[in-house]
């Protein structure tokens, strides 16, 4: 299994460009998230979804949307990029019956707004 | 509502030194809670876990309990090596929520 994979790893766009952040898991896993890494705040989770076709926001939603359309699949889209965004991102997933719900996590995209 | 607190950072030890991560958190209900680490440019990965109260979570020489009196959670190593030098995250997830809220991270840089 690879397990989850993101794509791209690194990623410089300019203010108010668009772009899809890509995340797939080969598990089988019902549920996947998004989070998002800023220095001195941990990781906070901007959607997740918990199986195809049921998305929700979590704590930092606005400027990014997703889709589940598989189960395979989880992609973020950032509709009009800002500097605010720049972040490392993580997807992870976790399926039903996880002991403590436990997540595995993809490898990040780094993002650059300028 | 849930939160997690940890040890502010960054960290610096000698090899072979014991090393303390503090982690508190405040949750409804009995959250499971997490360690978590992340190597310079790579990933998160499970260090450990513990899903009920007096639990110890251990991996790799970390030990952690699950304290309920206290709501704490703190890691511990009895003696660290250079490639112990990472970010350690502190997290929780409720029962029913299939999301973690995390702790702000703790960098740790171990010196030969």
């Amino acid at each position: 299994n690879a397990g989850v994979t993101q794509t791209p790893k690194f990623q410089v766009l300019k203010t108010g460009q668009s772009m899809t952040l890509q995340c797939a898991q080969d598990m089988n896993h019902e549920y996947m998230s998004w989070y998002r890494q800023d220095p001195g705040m941990g990781l906070r989770l901007i959607h997740y979804s918990v199986g195809a076709g049921i998305t929700d926001q979590g704590e930092v939603p606005n400027g990014y949307n997703v889709s589940r359309s598989t189960t395979e699949d989880f992609p973020l889209r950032l509709l009009s990029a800002a500097p605010s965004q720049t972040s490392v991102y993580f997807c992870a997933s976790s399926y039903y019956g996880a002991e403590g719900n436990e997540q595995f996590f993809g490898p990040g995209t780094r993002l650059t707004v300028l | 509502g849930d939160s997690v607190t940890q040890m502010e950072g960054p960290v610096t030890l000698s090899e072979e030194a014991f090393l303390t991560i503090n982690c508190t958190y405040t949750a409804t209900g009995y959250p499971s809670l997490f360690w978590y680490v992340q190597y310079p440019g790579e990933g998160l990965q499970l260090l450990l876990k513990a899903t009920k109260a007096d639990d110890k979570g251990s991996n790799k020489g970390f030990e952690a309990t699950y304290r309920k009196e206290t709501t704490s959670f703190h890691l511990e190593k009895g003696s660290v090596q250079v490639s112990d030098s990472a970010v350690y995250f502190c997290a929780l997830s409720v029962a029913g929520a299939q999301k973690l809220v995390f702790g702000q991270g703790t960098r740790l840089t171990i010196n030969p």
